[in-house]
């Protein structure tokens, strides 16, 4: 069961906006809309912030945009703030009743 | 408010077991699937197992079939995680997390912090 392909990291100053993009297959990202993101702050539990591809959860900020297009799936964050800074991990429903989480990806606010 | 407080881990040989416990509270429990998902030190999230609503249905990932067994009891609104055979690899931060209905788990809307399990002689 291979993993989402995220990139590693990504940086923006604050203010700026960064996408994050998430590659899976068509057993997958690109079979069903259930692609979910979670940030991660070090030593925490993660926290929902987008399902269903472009749903925001209560209390989530709309400036958390995602967003899919065939097997790859992004994350945009417009207005960067320092708070931003934390792992990011998308993840999506796979066949036969599986969940698959990408590799994550480091944001730095620079 | 949702609460998930996840017990049971600890220290455990090569080839040992363990069971975790995840203890729920704010939410009706048997409406919705559970699942735990695990975080190695230092590396992304994994997701091991998922159990419905009703504890009718189960499902795993290739890495843990066969070795660990999920379960929960509703009437203690408690998710189960018994852990046999195991790796070193299966050293990690487990999350017990919640689906996002009784049959489903789309995607995890609440999670608990997680118990240490560190697998070594």
């Amino acid at each position: 069961q291979s993993a989402l392909t995220q990139p590693a990291s990504v940086s923006g100053s604050p203010g700026q906006s960064i996408t994050i993009s998430c590659t899976g297959t068509s057993s997958d990202v690109g079979g069903y809309n259930y692609v979910s993101w979670y940030q991660q702050h070090p030593g925490k539990a993660p926290k929902l912030m987008i399902y269903d591809v472009s749903s925001r959860p209560s209390g989530v900020s709309n400036r958390f945009f995602g967003s899919k297009s065939g097997n790859t799936a992004s994350l945009t964050i417009s207005g960067l703030q320092a708070e931003d800074e934390a792992d990011y991990y998308c993840s999506s429903y796979r066949i036969s009743n599986t969940q698959v989480f990408g590799g994550g990806t480091k944001l730095t606010v620079l | 408010e949702v609460q998930l407080l996840e017990s049971g881990g600890g220290l455990v040989q090569p080839g040992g077991s363990l069971r975790l416990s995840c203890t729920a509270s704010g939410f009706t429990f048997n409406s919705y699937a559970m699942s735990w998902v695990r975080q190695a030190p230092g590396r992304g999230l994994e997701w091991v197992s998922a159990i419905s609503g009703s504890g009718g249905s189960t499902y795993y990932s290739d890495s843990v079939k066969g070795r660990f067994t999920i379960s929960r009891d509703n009437s203690r609104n408690t998710l189960y995680l018994q852990m046999s055979s195991l790796r070193a690899e299966d050293t990690a931060v487990y999350f017990c997390a919640k689906g996002n209905s009784g049959g489903h788990f789309f995607y995890f809307d609440y999670w608990g912090q997680g118990t240490l399990v560190t697998v070594s002689s």
